[in-house]
């Protein structure tokens, strides 16, 4: 009962290399999302996926590129790492509802720092 | 003004009592709203929808007030395991029903 798995946990990058963040569903949603959390912020969307082959903007998405890879899979990049892109990433997946009365289920996060 | 806004706190609760927070909101067109809670370097996860008629589940009350544009959260008969941040979210009905997070309200329940 695996829900959302996001790969890697934790990782440490160096200013301007570039890293993709894994992120896998097993609950048949259409919808996904990529959240950054840094501290007194609260969660910022920075890309999402409405269903398969698409993808939209957020709030955040300067710095980053998002794949939809299939059904399952939502990744995200940094092509060139900075140190205002370190935080805590989640991915997070819902049933497509129009209607907005679906919730969110995320993954347990990512922990990421640039140096 | 931010879209969603919460106190932070921490609102410091002995165990046994009752706490109560809000949410508001700025965006008179949102539809739906959500009480997410969030433990110390974890996931958020989904506490309770919250309804136009408010809901209850078990001792968490959730109240909407659209003529003032908040929601509230009641715990009744505070437990150790309710300390938490709980996050207020909103879906404002913009394309791809995106949902806007409030920064959390932190609750410290002490025996």
């Amino acid at each position: 009962n695996a829900g959302v798995t996001q790969t890697p946990k934790f990782q440490v990058l160096k200013t301007g290399q570039s890293m993709t963040l894994q992120c896998a569903q097993d609950m048949n949603h259409n919808s996904m999302y990529w959240y950054r959390q840094d501290p007194g912020m609260g969660l910022r969307l920075i890309y999402y996926s409405a269903s398969e082959g698409t993808t939209d903007k957020g709030e955040v998405p300067n710095g980053y590129n998002v794949s939809r890879l299939n059904k399952r899979e939502f990744s995200l990049r940094l092509e060139s790492a900075a140190p205002s892109q370190t935080s805590v990433y989640f991915c997070a997946s819902s049933e497509m509802d129009r209607a907005g009365d679906q919730p969110q289920h995320f993954g347990d996060g990512t922990r990421l720092s640039i140096l | 003004r931010k879209e969603v806004e919460q106190d932070p706190g921490p609102f410091n609760v002995p165990e046994g009592a009752t706490v109560a927070f809000n949410c508001t909101y700025s965006n008179s067109a949102s539809q739906s709203f959500f009480w997410y809670r969030q433990d110390c370097r974890k996931e958020p996860k989904l506490l309770m929808s919250v309804y136009s008629s408010g809901n209850e589940d078990g001792r968490f009350t959730a109240q909407l007030n659209r003529a003032s544009q908040y929601i509230s959260l009641l715990i009744r008969d505070s437990k150790l395991s309710d300390s938490a941040t709980y996050l207020c979210v909103v879906n404002m009905k913009t394309a791809g029903n995106k949902l806007t997070f409030g920064g959390g309200t932190r609750v410290l329940v002490k025996p």
